[in-house]
């Protein structure tokens, strides 16, 4: 299996500050890259797609980039909203495997 | 909008079996493939299994691999996970995910969630 490594796995931030949140894949994944946002008792949220695609709704202050093995989700601006738990997830393989999570906390 | 309703979970024996549904409306159920996610309490999210549009593709975790079963019903707007020969570490939440995307797609919404507990 493709294992999912992001980091860190806990930030805490001040509103209005740009955060970055990376994940890395063991092995190149191209761009099938997705971004989930989960707050306390809520299934996931679908954030990003294909790296760097929006999914509609979502605002656009989250993007991310990235190709192959590095990837990054970026909120340019946080928000108390976004306070939450974020995964990254690759589809490259039938095996889809997600990160451990990045906890986002709001000082 | 899609909407996805999971059936209620339970308390389950070790080594017993449990149904879960998942009830789907607001788009075009089966036009789309289907996957089941799950998290153990206070864990991260792990893939269980995916069945393609018209069930013809199935895929599972090695996790649950022999033990449980997925499969739908396209007349009935239904999503169903069987789990034979349950074990404490099936103990999660439950989550049926409409899956979209090229490749092996990505899980665009997603259910409420349901708690499965293996306990004696």
């Amino acid at each position: 299996d493709i294992q999912m490594t992001q980091s860190p796995s806990t930030l805490s931030a001040s509103v209005g500050d740009r955060v970055t949140i990376t994940c890395r894949a063991s092995q190149s994944i191209g761009s099938w890259l997705a971004w989930y946002q989960q707050k306390p008792g809520k299934a996931p949220k679908l954030l990003i797609y294909k790296a760097s695609s929006l999914e509609s709704g979502v605002p656009s202050r989250f993007s991310g980039s990235g190709s192959g093995t590095e990837f990054s989700l970026t909120i340019s601006s946080l928000q108390p909203d976004d306070s939450a738990t974020y995964y990254c997830q690759q589809y490259n393989t039938y095996s889809r495997t997600f990160g451990q999570g990045t906890k986002v906390e709001i000082k | 909008e899609a909407q996805l309703v999971e059936s209620a979970g339970g308390l389950v024996q070790p080594g017993g079996s449990l149904r879960l549904s998942c009830a789907a409306s607001g788009f075009t159920f089966s036009s789309y493939s289907m996957s089941w996610v799950r998290q153990a309490p206070g864990e991260g999210l792990e893939w269980v299994s995916y069945i393609s549009s018209s069930g013809s593709a199935i895929y599972y975790a090695d996790s649950v691999k022999g033990r449980f079963t997925i499969s739908r019903d396209n007349a009935k707007n239904s999503l169903y996970l069987q789990m034979n020969s349950l074990r404490a570490e099936d103990t999660a939440v439950y989550y049926c995910a409409k899956t979209t995307g090229s490749y092996y797609g990505y899980f665009q919404n997603w259910g409420q969630g349901t708690l499965v507990t293996v306990s004696s």
